[in-house]
């Protein structure tokens, strides 16, 4: 079955630490992934596809479909970016379905 | 562009009752999905239309439905309200149903309380 799994749920750093945020999927078939960040008060939106080859505010997330992760790193974490983040995939089973499946979200706490 | 726009924002119903949140999708955007959000489930997958037609259905009961107008505006309906739908409801809209190349860009959801 399609899972993705986070098995953080919360994550507290130092600000300049770096960062992993760790999500391993299940999937048959080639996967499409992202990671969505949440902030307080905000709307949850995207912070990178797995199409992506730039960093995005600094996140990079590699697919490794050997290992079927998709870690969400960073080299120094900064204060802003204490937030929700979720690794989703997205269903393919029957085509263009709208249908994420999201992990549980990990809370990533930045402290001074 | 303005974003995805849900309403109302909050609402407070009694069990039996049944509610119609609403959404309107980004300019252009022909797919909208909608998904359920609690703490103890996380982000669950309702349903996604697409062209005013139902492409995908998430295991919800019947009790949830939705529907498409053709300028792409939706609306979710749930009946019978029970306790545990207690829950913030987002909606997402998209070029094209979420993929790679048409991402979800979601609304600031609508916190329903059943009491």
């Amino acid at each position: 079955a399609q899972r993705v799994t986070q098995p953080e749920k919360l994550l507290s750093v130092f600000k300049g630490a770096p960062v992993e945020l760790k999500c391993n999927y299940s999937y048959s078939g080639s996967p499409e992934l992202f990671w969505y960040v949440q902030y307080s008060r905000q709307r949850l939106q995207l912070l990178l596809r797995h199409i992506s080859r730039e960093s995005i505010k600094g996140f990079t997330a590699d697919l490794n479909k050997g290992e079927t992760s998709f870690h969400l790193k960073k080299p120094f974490a900064q204060e802003e970016d204490s937030a929700m983040y979720y690794c989703a995939l997205s269903d393919r089973g029957s085509g263009n379905t709208g249908k994420l499946i999201f992990g549980q979200g990990t809370t990533l706490q930045v402290k001074p | 562009k303005a974003g995805v726009t849900q309403t109302p924002r909050y609402l407070i119903k009694t069990r039996g009752q049944q509610v119609t949140l609403s959404c309107s999708p980004i300019s252009g955007h022909r797919s909208v999905s909608w998904y359920q959000q609690t703490p103890g489930q996380g982000l669950q997958f309702l349903f996604e239309y697409f062209s005013e037609t139902q492409r995908n259905k998430g295991n919800f009961p019947g009790r949830f439905s939705g529907r498409q107008f053709s300028n792409s505006r939706s609306e979710m309906n749930v009946s019978t309200l029970e306790l545990g739908d207690s829950a913030l409801y987002l909606c997402a809209s998209s070029l094209d149903g979420g993929r790679l190349n048409s991402p979800l860009h979601f609304g600031n959801g609508t916190r329903l309380t059943v009491t």
